[in-house]
């Protein structure tokens, strides 16, 4: 059982179009991270968020975290195929991180 | 400044072969990480030193895993003998002590096959 469940696992739509990626957990963490992840490469950071409620914009990505901070959303606007990628969220506790599954999106032109 | 790097990028071995990994993390970085990503998978932590201290390894398989950082800057990841289960993309990351809490930075890892 994942510690980090992500959702959906699998995405694919077309240019232009807006999306929502999920991450949720039973467990709180200290912060949260969304890396993104393209083939044959690692994962790179995208956003750390700290504090409950807090919500981050990064050009057309927004990432939310949640109040009871155990939980985080990726809203991307105007998704390009740039985006394409796994997308990955990971929960801190200290030096402690866990990945979860990864959300693969397509952004198909 | 250089990121991660890792070698080889890519490895095909028989099963019962040894294999080893080599990670150079980035300039300065205390903190290296070893982990193991299975396809469709997220990353998942193998070992994580403090210098060249070990300082949790409670995922590392120490039947079969070993893995050193000497001088507390490169480090080696080996599996002796490989199984076929340990097909995988090993990833090291690196990071530093400071205000941003544990980012890391990954090298592109190094693609294992065992046939």
């Amino acid at each position: 059982t994942q510690l980090l469940e992500q959702s959906p696992q699998f995405l694919s739509i077309q240019e232009g179009e807006n999306l929502t990626v999920y991450c949720n957990s039973s467990s709180v963490f200290s912060s949260l991270q969304w890396y993104r992840q393209e083939p044959g490469e690692g994962p790179v950071l995208l956003v750390t968020v700290v504090t409950g409620g807090e919500v981050k914009k990064l050009k057309r990505l927004t990432f939310q975290f949640g109040d009871a901070r155990k939980d985080s959303s990726l809203h991307i606007t105007a998704a390009q195929p740039g985006d394409t990628g796994l997308y990955l969220c990971a929960g801190v506790n200290n030096n402690d991180m866990r990945f979860g599954a990864g959300t693969r999106l397509t952004v198909k032109p | 400044e250089a990121g991660v790097v890792q070698s080889p990028r890519y490895k095909i071995i028989e099963k019962k072969q040894p294999v080893a990994f080599w990670c150079n993390p980035i300039s300065g970085h205390n903190t290296l990480y070893w982990y193991l990503q299975n396809l469709g998978q997220g990353p998942e932590l193998l070992i994580r030193y403090e210098n060249e201290e070990a300082v949790d390894d409670s995922q590392l398989p120490k039947d079969r895993f070993s893995a050193e950082r000497l001088k507390g800057v490169d480090s080696t990841l080996k599996i002796q003998p490989a199984e076929l289960g340990d097909s995988a993309v090993y990833l090291c990351a690196s990071s530093s002590q400071g205000r941003y809490y544990n980012e890391q930075f990954f090298g592109p890892g190094t693609r294992l096959t065992v046939l």
